[in-house]
């Protein structure tokens, strides 16, 4: 119950598209839903973040989608960009933002030119 | 811009060795986090700090482990005795009372 299922665990995407990347949650209790972006060697950093009150929240190109009743949540990255190639985590807290983040097994978003 | 820093970047140790993370937060913040990522998965939580005290753990966070802030600007976490399976890299979080910032880590290798 304390699990975050994401999916996929790759993902290729030209230049210019849509990346989409999913996440699915059972505990009900989970109050904070970030997305994290992680490039290799370095710690992950925050890159949007939801709280289930609200359904959509868009910064710039990142775009979270967020389904309370299906327990679900989704990153959209528009005008995907060859920077935007990294390691995208979906995680969930139920302490709000200090809470103890649970994490996703991650997406490796390549996204060629 | 104010960040998390960690050291060292990269620690070997034999197994059974006692080894200490050193991280230093943003210096306002009040949360304080260990976090890891065994190679490959994802990123796992270990313990949370506030107030001087633990304030959550999991329980990969056993009594080989324990955390400390010693002097009000480091966060340490020490691991008394090293086995294989504690290979991984470690994540040091801060938070005041908004998003947790993540230092660069330490990479530790049991051997």
């Amino acid at each position: 119950q304390q699990q975050v299922k994401q999916s996929p665990q790759s993902l290729i995407v030209q230049k210019g598209g849509i990346s989409i990347i999913n996440c699915a949650y059972e505990n009900t209790a989970f109050d904070y839903f970030p997305w994290y972006q992680q490039f290799p060697g370095k710690g992950p950093a925050l890159l949007i973040a939801i709280r289930p009150d609200v359904s959509e929240k868009k910064e710039g190109r990142f775009t979270i989608s967020f389904n309370k009743s299906a327990k679900q949540f989704s990153l959209h990255i528009m005008d995907s960009q060859p920077g935007d190639s990294a390691t995208y985590f979906c995680a969930a807290s139920m302490g709000g933002s200090q809470g103890n983040l649970i994490f996703g097994k991650g997406t490796k978003l390549s996204v060629k030119p | 811009e104010p960040e998390v820093t960690q050291t060292p970047s990269h620690q070997v140790t034999q197994m059974g060795q006692e080894v200490i993370l050193r991280c230093v937060p943003i210096s306002n913040h009040l949360y304080f986090y260990w976090y890891r990522q065994i190679l490959g998965q994802k990123v796992e939580f270990l313990v949370s700090f506030y107030n001087n005290e633990i304030s959550e753990k999991s329980e990969i966070f056993d009594d080989q482990f324990s955390v400390e802030r010693p002097d009000g600007s480091n966060f340490t976490l020490k691991i008394r005795s090293t086995k294989l399976e504690d290979s991984a890299m470690y994540f040091c979080a801060s938070s005041y009372y908004n998003e947790q910032f993540f230092g660069p880590g330490t990479r530790l290798t049991v051997l």
